[in-house]
């Protein structure tokens, strides 16, 4: 069982806040890493799939980094709104388009 | 476009019967999945399908039965429920170029079974 593992567990920010949390994966065998955001009572959305060491990808204020040679990837949020309270699942992919998924950290933003 | 969808979303079922969930996707992906989601757990991939007519085991396949007749449906079967398989189970697509390529996954919004 491949271990993907995520820290925080959970966090609480302020509104306009910039916080981060990290995604740990096995360095070996590797073909991608997704992040995807889930908020309560939905589905989860893929938000970035990253596949080169070094690849940096945004989407509004939310920003990914990818270290595939030490197996790691860094999310970022900045200036938190209380909308992006969720809960931010990362996974990773060793192939065959299989994914093992972390079990998430779980952001509040207070307002 | 609905993207996926999943029947039923609620499910109560006594233990030692059967059902059957049903995933649609209309996106024309080929990968399709079956996840389930229990407190304190990751998503944990039950199985999973690389084309019409095929099916492999995940992670945690036990008691668990899959097929995938037509490519845009993926149906989940339990076939004598047990209450170790209460949980919210996800469906989810992905498109594929190759074995290698790696795609974002679209989620089904879930059906919550219980077993008593």
């Amino acid at each position: 069982i491949l271990n993907v593992e995520q820290s925080p567990q959970s966090l609480h920010v302020q509104e306009g806040d910039s916080t981060n949390f990290t995604c740990s994966f096995p360095s070996s065998n590797f073909y991608a890493l997704h992040w995807y955001r889930w908020e309560t009572a939905k589905s989860p959305e893929a938000l970035f799939v990253m596949t080169l060491n070094g690849d940096e990808k945004k989407k509004g204020r939310i920003s990914a980094t990818l270290n595939t040679k030490e197996g790691y990837s860094y999310l970022y949020i900045k200036g938190s709104q209380p909308e992006d309270s969720a809960t931010y699942l990362c996974a990773y992919s060793g192939g065959y388009q299989k994914v093992t998924f972390g079990i998430g950290t779980k952001l509040q933003v207070i307002p | 476009n609905a993207g996926v969808t999943q029947t039923p979303k609620f499910r109560v079922l006594k233990t030692g019967q059967s059902m059957t969930l049903l995933c649609a996707q209309d996106m024309n992906h080929e990968y399709m999945y079956w996840y389930r989601q229990d407190p304190g757990m990751g998503l944990r991939l039950i199985h999973y399908s690389v084309g019409e007519g095929t099916t492999a085991k995940g992670e945690v396949p036990d008691g668990y039965n899959v097929s995938r007749l037509k490519k845009q449906n993926f149906l989940l079967g339990l076939e004598s429920a047990a209450p170790s398989q209460t949980s919210v189970y996800f469906c989810a697509s992905s498109y594929t170029r190759g074995l290698a390529d790696s795609y974002e996954q679209y989620f089904g919004p879930g059906t919550r079974l219980t077993v008593t």
